[in-house]
């Protein structure tokens, strides 16, 4: 069964402050992973999309990386701000048209 | 916002009652989607239509009886709920639910939060 695990579940960090999220997955075959932010009360917006051939990419504030090799994707966020409080969610694309979600890191931006 | 817009927002029923969550994409889009989100679980795909075509039923219990009469346009009606039913509905749309990367990006609504009592 193709899984998507994530961690840490939930994380504090102070504002101006850097953190990574990881994203590790079983997926196969493989397409392409998303990273999408769920701002409370709303759904999720896709921030980046990374396919097999790309290790890095960024969006603003936001840095995914990806390692096909390992099954593994990160999630950077530098310069925090308090927007930035959300529901993290990484999602992975296998080889048919089918997603596999994870369960989401809640990051917590406080002043 | 995303272009997709779901009705009610907020939504509190019993367990006899039926209701009905509306889902409505404003995109031009051909592939719609119901998700359920639980607390701390990863979303769960519900159905898929494509071209108001049923294309996946993910084993959902016949309690949600989804509809799709066009396109643009997409209805999960509910009854009977049990309370561990209470969850996020999230509905999406996508330009199409096959193909490349471009055409399967996923645009979400902002979801009915639905509480059975």
């Amino acid at each position: 069964k193709n899984q998507v695990e994530q961690s840490p579940q939930s994380l504090i960090i102070l504002e101006g402050k850097n953190c990574t999220l990881q994203c590790n997955y079983t997926v196969s075959p493989f397409s392409n992973l998303r990273w999408y932010k769920q701002d409370t009360g709303r759904g999720p917006v896709s921030l980046t999309i990374m396919t097999f051939s790309e290790n890095t990419k960024s969006n603003g504030r936001y840095t995914a990386t990806l390692d096909a090799d390992t099954k593994q994707s990160s999630l950077h966020i530098t310069a925090s701000q308090l927007s930035d409080s959300a529901s993290y969610i990484c999602v992975v694309r296998g080889g048919d048209y089918k997603l596999s979600f994870g369960a989401g890191t809640t990051v917590t931006v406080r002043a | 916002e995303t272009g997709v817009t779901q009705t009610p927002r907020h939504l509190v029923m019993g367990m006899t009652n039926k209701k009905s969550l509306k889902c409505e994409q404003h995109l031009g889009h051909n592939a719609m989607y119901w998700y359920k989100q639980s607390a701390k679980k990863p979303l769960e795909l519900m159905f898929v239509y494509s071209l108001e075509e049923r294309v996946e039923n993910n084993s959902v219990p016949s309690r949600f009886s989804p509809e799709c009469p066009n396109s643009s346009h997409l209805f999960l009606h509910l009854h009977t709920l049990q309370p561990e039913d209470s969850a996020l509905y999230l509905c999406a749309s996508s330009p199409s639910a096959f193909g490349g990367e471009g055409a399967y990006e996923q645009y979400f609504g902002p979801g009915t939060r639905l509480t059975v009592t």
